[in-house]
């Protein structure tokens, strides 16, 4: 089992729709999660991080996160073409000099007009 | 602000040959982390630089090594190249160590091992 989960996709989600991406990882004492977004060619950049239970929104953007199931996931309502692109879930693992990121693979989101 | 440096962009080198990259920060962040992207693993962490001092490794070989300088700037050694040393090599920089804040990414160096 990877640490880090994600369905590698395409997903494909009508512009306008709600699409809904999903991570789930291994280390039930991870505290930091964060998703990025990463255009084909381009380096990733973080959409949103989140550290405690429940719904964090950011414009368009939702980070749930449930510790007891150990999944995250990401909304992003009234989806957009610019919003195709691979989405990274990355969840801490370890703390102190020990802490480093885990990542997912990636799911790739494909908006259709 | 300028952002994340990475050069050089694109490398081509031969099985056996050793290759340096380098990376420099945005201003005022003295964590460097560098990963490792192929389509097949994603982004594997290699090592974080915070202060001049490697503060984590992840899992690879010790042919792959690192430094960090005084102004923050790093670079990353690869030594005798396999060719599943093929990948995008990305490092960011944060303010924090530990990637406890956002990591920023510079554009990467694809090396691509014949």
């Amino acid at each position: 089992q990877k640490e880090v989960e994600q369905n590698s996709g395409p997903l494909s989600v009508p512009e306008g729709a709600i699409a809904s991406l999903n991570c789930t990882y291994s280390d039930r004492v991870s505290q930091s999660f964060f998703w990025y977004r990463q255009y084909s060619g381009k380096s990733p950049e973080l959409i949103m991080s989140i550290y405690s239970n429940g719904d964090k929104e950011d414009g368009r953007f939702t980070a749930q996160l449930n510790k007891a199931s150990q999944y995250v996931s990401l909304l992003i309502r009234d989806s957009q073409p610019s919003d195709s692109a691979t989405y990274l879930c990355a969840v801490n693992k370890g703390g102190g000099s020990n802490y480093q990121l885990i990542w997912g693979a990636g799911t790739k989101l494909i908006i259709k007009p | 602000k300028a952002g994340v440096t990475q050069t050089p962009r694109y490398l081509i080198k031969t099985r056996g040959q050793q290759v340096t990259l380098s990376c420099s920060p945005i201003s005022g962040h003295r964590s460097v982390s560098w990963y490792q992207q192929t389509p097949g693993q994603g982004l594997q962490f290699l090592f974080e630089y915070f202060s001049e001092t490697q503060r984590n490794k992840g899992n690879f070989p010790g042919r792959f090594s690192g430094r960090q300088f005084s102004n923050s700037r790093s670079e990353m050694n690869v030594s005798t190249l396999e060719l599943g040393d093929s990948a995008l090599y990305l490092c960011a920089s944060s303010i924090l160590a530990g990637a406890a804040d956002t990591q920023y990414f510079g554009p990467g160096t694809r090396l691509t091992v014949l």
